[in-house]
């Protein structure tokens, strides 16, 4: 069984610098790890997954999470802000083979 | 393409009244379903999962319900509803296999006055 936790309930950057959404995480085996991203009254949207191989993991609308075994972290990044990626950010994993828990959530805010 | 689809998008219900919320999924065949809520904008609290037909495995005691009468099709229901069941409620399947990812549907939200 595996468990995440974000520390961080708000992130502020602005427009243009990059960015990064924490997540940490407790495992035992081999970590299986996704990002998911909610805007407002929206279901959530994969981003994208760890499961093996290469740490740095690229996803959609220009994310990538670097895979950071030392640490037990799975933090989420992007280069370069943009407004339109201001929304709620989950980190996730699986908790048995059928079912998936979520971290509480970190908001994201970019500023222009 | 694989697609899931929720409805309604909104209700408003009195307290004690009796709620469906329907879940299908189209373009894919035995999926794993699942029901969320998620409360106040934030964290998402598992409630059922199905991995098959008529099979329902529920996380949390509560006023909810869960049937899987068809192979793509997830029901959430509720016979009295309480003021404590307002929130969005989401519906997402996946393959099963480990690994997978989830995907959601838009989801319903729910105001129970």
């Amino acid at each position: 069984a595996q468990s995440v936790a974000q520390p961080e309930d708000q992130v502020n950057v602005a427009e243009g610098n990059p960015l990064t959404v924490k997540c940490t995480y407790s495992v035992s085996g081999n970590p299986y790890l996704f990002w998911y991203v909610q805007y407002p009254n929206r279901g959530l949207q994969f981003l994208l997954k760890y499961i093996t191989g290469d740490n740095l993991v690229k996803g959609s609308y220009g994310f990538e999470a670097e895979f950071n075994k030392s640490q037990t972290s799975f933090h989420l990044k992007k280069p370069s802000a943009l407004v339109s990626d201001s929304a709620l950010y989950f980190c996730a994993a699986p908790y048995n083979n059928n079912d998936m828990r979520f971290g509480a959530g970190t908001r994201l805010t970019v500023k222009p | 393409s694989q697609t899931i689809h929720q409805w309604p998008a909104t209700l408003v219900q009195p307290v004690g009244s009796p709620l469906s919320l329907e879940c299908t999924v189209e373009g894919t065949s035995n999926p794993n379903l699942y029901w969320y809520r998620q409360a106040a904008g934030r964290g998402l609290q598992l409630l059922f999962y199905s991995v098959g037909i008529g099979q329902i495995s529920s996380e949390v005691p509560q006023n909810l319900s869960a049937s899987r009468p068809q192979d793509r099709q997830f029901i959430l229901s509720s016979k009295k509803l309480l003021l404590s069941d307002s929130g969005f409620y989401l519906c997402a399947w996946s393959t099963g296999v480990g690994g997978a990812e989830q995907f959601f549907g838009p989801g319903t939200r729910l105001t129970v006055l």
